[in-house]
């Protein structure tokens, strides 16, 4: 079946500097692959998405690049701000299948 | 353009009452999904619907939990006979007719607390 497997957290970073969030993903065919961020009481927002191999979805300055060789979809952003802290999660999406597969989600506390 | 609405966004149930959770997905979106996340973990799916149908419920407790997408009004997720372990944070989803369905939208979700 499939599975997403991401960092645990809480990750604590000072205001300014780089960031990763591993995320790795197992699954039959050939799946799309999100990362998704929830604010404090908040629902899910998408922040990113990629479709095939070597894609690399952006927004709001991260990025992260389908590595099929690797099968991983890590988050990066070069410069977070304390507005940055969030839940962030990781995601796929088979065709043929009605629902999004998440991680177990990934807290970011981004101090001054 | 309203985004997704749940409500309540927060409901407190005693053991063994009912828990009724509403949805109303985007304008103009026709097919809602329904997860649950419990403490520290990860959102997983319960139930994929259209108006009057139930396409997906492979996620669903087979016992006590039900979903309905009517073709009038938001969609209900009902628990029936609540128990502790039903206390979780339950998200609602839509995406838009004819769309790839991993185009979801997510409401703010309902705080079931079983006390």
């Amino acid at each position: 079946g499939n599975s997403v497997t991401q960092m645990e957290g809480p990750v604590t970073l000072s205001e300014e500097a780089f960031l990763t969030i591993n995320c790795t993903y197992t699954a039959t065919g050939y799946p799309s692959l999100f990362w998704y961020v929830q604010y404090p009481g908040e629902g899910l927002q998408l922040l990113l998405k990629a479709t095939k191999a070597d894609d690399k979805g952006s927004n709001k300055g991260f990025e992260a690049t389908y590595r099929k060789e690797t099968t991983s979809f890590h988050l990066e952003k070069g410069s977070v701000q304390v507005s940055d802290s969030a839940v962030y999660f990781c995601a796929l999406f088979t065709g043929g299948g009605n629902k999004l597969t998440f991680g177990t989600g990934t807290q970011l506390k981004v101090e001054l | 353009n309203a985004g997704v609405m749940q409500n309540p966004r927060h409901l407190v149930r005693r053991r063994g009452q009912e828990a009724r959770l509403r949805c109303s997905p985007m304008k103009g979106h026709s097919h809602v999904y329904w997860y649950r996340q419990l403490p520290e973990e990860g959102l997983k799916f319960m139930v994929y619907l259209q108006k009057e149908n139930i396409i997906d419920e492979s996620g669903m407790p087979k016992e006590r939990f039900s979903a309905e997408f009517p073709k009038e009004g938001p969609s209900i997720l009902r628990i029936q006979q609540v128990v502790r372990g039903d206390s979780a944070a339950y998200f609602c989803a839509s995406s838009p007719p004819g769309g790839s369905t991993y185009e979801q939208y997510f409401g703010p979700g309902t705080r079931l607390t079983v006390t």
